[in-house]
């Protein structure tokens, strides 16, 4: 099972939106609506973000946003903040019973 | 509020096994899945598979298979993960995640995590 395709890096200034993608497969993302995102701050374990491709757990702003086409999952930041700045994970249940995270995206604040 | 307190630091020869540990409190340890994820010093995040706290069944990534062993004691509300066969690549920190899915018939799983273990290195080195 081959890892979920994300861009490496991505960066905004503070107020503007990014986007991260998050492409997979028809045995992946494009199957089920069982994608998730994961926020990795440096030296912490992760959190989650958003689940069933756009559901935020209480307590994460409004800011955070998720969305899936076909075979891409993405991620929104709106208004991004200093404290965005983190390493973000897509992760998806597979028709193979098993579970892939994203390759990762570090966003950057300038 | 939800806990997994997992086992310190582990620094282990190649060829040698690791045995990771995640205790659970503040929640019915058998009613949810648990899952083990590890990263890679630098590297991305990498699903190794779940156990299922109640009646003992896994489901291992097929890269581990044959050499990853998930266990609980159900007694004490703690699940483990031990690795066999350490290579120098194995080298990470491992994690423990709690799938929110409630229930006891296996099929309650919801597909994320709601709450990691705050990770445990493991060093493999010569």
């Amino acid at each position: 099972q081959s890892a979920l395709t994300q861009p490496p890096a991505v960066s905004g200034s503070p107020g503007q939106s990014v986007t991260i993608s998050c492409t997979g497969t028809s045995s992946d993302v494009g199957s089920y609506n069982r994608v998730s995102w994961y926020q990795q701050p440096p030296g912490t374990a992760p959190k989650l973000l958003i689940y069933e491709v756009s559901n935020r757990p209480s307590g994460v702003p409004d800011r955070f946003s998720g969305s899936k086409s076909d075979n891409t999952a993405s991620l929104t930041i709106s208004g991004l903040q200093a404290e965005d700045e983190a390493d973000y994970y897509c992760f998806s249940y597979t028709s193979s019973d098993t579970y892939v995270f994203g390759t990762g995206t570090k966003v950057t604040v300038l | 509020q939800v806990q997994l307190v997992q086992s310190g630091a582990e620094v282990k020869k190649p060829g040698a096994s690791v045995k990771v540990s995640c205790r659970a409190s503040e929640y019915t340890f058998t009613a949810y899945h648990m899952h083990w994820v590890r990263q890679a010093p630098g590297q991305g995040l990498e699903w190794m598979g779940w156990i299922n706290p109640n009646s003992g069944g896994v489901n291992y990534a097929e890269r581990f298979q044959g050499r990853v062993t998930m266990t609980r004691d159900t007694s004490i509300s703690t699940a483990y993960m031990e690795l066999n066969r350490l290579r120098s690549d194995d080298t990470a920190v491992y994690f423990c995640a709690r799938d929110p899915g409630r229930g006891y018939s296996g099929y309650n799983h919801l597909y994320y995590f709601d709450s990691w273990g705050q990770g445990t290195l493991v060093t493999v080195s010569s």
